[in-house]
């Protein structure tokens, strides 16, 4: 049971590019979020998405997309990258939306706008 | 609305010392409340939650939090430090009961360090 996972690592990317951060889960869970961290300033919700084909804002949506296909992946796409998007990128995801239920982090993914 | 305040973004004791990190939070509805724990260059970890069973929840690796409601305070305490607890640690507050919410609201984090 590997939880779940991320990838990439650590990506540097030039201004205007774009990419795909992936994150899976093996868990069977049907919600899953999106969050970046920035120094000193705890985790911030990108998106989230409540099972397969349904996805909604956060708190800082702007500058990303996200899709869910399945409900073990859900990938989130910066299209044009710019250096306020550096940031450390982390992946969670819970059995259901009860206020009591914990979240389970990825590793993250630490991403670098030049 | 709910919010999270942690006093100190960064904390430091010797190793055998108390621990105490400081966590206030806002809520209109009663709160679950969740500290989790970052190593360096890791994802985040639970350590422990409260859900209305116990005010005082005990969590892995000797931490506890005491949820007191008339201080709006979930503190979190180790008796003694080990240099393994140096991390970042964060509160969380969730809305309660009923229907689903199922976002976390986090705090900024406080930073702590043991010295030997």
């Amino acid at each position: 049971n590997a939880g779940v996972t991320q990838t990439p690592k650590f990506r540097i990317l030039k201004i205007g590019q774009s990419m795909t951060l992936q994150c899976t889960q093996d868990m069977n869970h049907n919600y899953m979020y999106w969050y970046r961290q920035d120094p000193g300033m705890g985790l911030k919700l990108i998106y989230y998405s409540v099972g397969a084909g349904i996805t909604d804002k956060g708190e800082v949506p702007n500058g990303y997309n996200v899709s869910r296909s399945t409900t073990e992946d859900f990938p989130l796409r910066l299209e044009l990258a710019a250096p306020s998007q550096t940031s450390v990128y982390f992946c969670a995801s819970s059995p259901s939306g009860r206020s009591y239920n914990e979240q389970f982090f990825g590793p993250g993914t630490r991403l670098t706008v030049l | 609305a709910q919010s999270v305040t942690q006093l100190g973004s960064h904390v430091s004791v010797s190793e055998g010392a108390l621990v105490l990190l400081r966590c206030n939070y806002s809520s209109s509805v009663p709160p679950y409340l969740f500290w989790y724990v970052q190593y360096p260059n890791q994802g985040l970890q639970l350590l422990l939650k409260y859900t209305s069973a116990a005010t005082l929840v005990k969590g892995i690796n000797g931490f506890e939090a005491e949820f007191k409601k008339s201080e709006t305070s979930f503190h979190l305490t180790k008796p003694s430090a080990h240099m393994s607890d140096a991390a970042e640690y964060f509160c969380a507050v969730s809305a309660s009961s009923g229907g689903s919410n199922y976002k976390l609201t986090f705090g900024k984090g406080t930073l702590l360090t043991v010295n030997p």
